[in-house]
């Protein structure tokens, strides 16, 4: 039972590269969520999926995509990425309303 | 809108202290849930506690205790006879319930150093 999962851990890109986050749970769990992570801030809600087949904007979606693919992965993608969104991101799924969270994948973008 | 205020940007102790961490909170909701998360210098974010708006009674979990008080909206969070280990940022987090799926809202979080 690895929980959630991220991939990759560590990724540098330049100014409008396109890249896929992706974020996989073995928890059957139903809601998956995406958060980033700035220096200073909390973490801030991006997109999240309520269920297999959903997704809703969060606080800061401008920028990017998701897609669930099915109940275990939900992926995040930077069509065209640009230096302010380099920060960490956090993928999470819910169980009994506590989230849990991936390990976290670090994205510069130069 | 929701809001979480984690006042205490950084604090530093030195090892046994006592040491509070402040959340205080604002939603519109009546049912909602309060988080604690650590994160580690290793980066991952480990689930500390959650309650619910209707249970007030404090927590204690070994040298970890909660304070939620709905009257003055804040959940409190205090390490007792601090160790190194407990050296990270902790964050405060409010949930609220909606039907397509529950959304977080963080505080900015707490730089706690304890140093030996």
């Amino acid at each position: 039972n690895a929980g959630v999962t991220q991939t990759p851990k560590f990724q540098v890109l330049k100014t409008g590269q396109s890249m896929t986050l992706q974020c996989a749970q073995d928890m059957n769990h139903n809601s998956m969520y995406w958060y980033r992570q700035d220096p200073g801030m909390g973490l801030r809600l991006i997109y999240y999926s309520a269920s297999e087949g959903t997704t809703d904007k969060g606080e800061v979606p401008n920028g990017y995509n998701v897609s669930r693919l099915n109940k275990r992965e939900f992926s995040l993608r930077l069509e065209s990425a640009a230096p302010s969104q380099t920060s960490v991101y956090f993928c999470a799924s819910t169980w009994t309303g506590t989230q849990y969270f991936g390990p976290g994948t670090r994205l510069t973008v130069l | 809108a929701q809001k979480v205020t984690q006042a205490q940007t950084e604090i530093s102790v030195v090892e046994k202290e006592d040491v509070t961490l402040d959340c205080v909170y604002e939603t519109r909701d009546t049912t909602y849930y309060l988080f604690w998360y650590k994160q580690p210098p290793s980066g991952e974010l480990v689930f500390l506690i959650r309650r619910n708006s209707f249970d007030e009674q404090n927590e204690i979990s070994g040298r970890y205790s909660w304070n939620f008080q709905k009257s003055t909206s804040s959940f409190n969070f205090t390490i007792t006879a601090s160790q190194v280990v407990d050296s990270a940022v902790y964050f405060c987090a409010l949930s609220e319930e909606k039907t397509s799926g529950s959304r977080l809202t963080f505080g900015e979080g707490t730089q706690l150093t304890v140093n030996p």
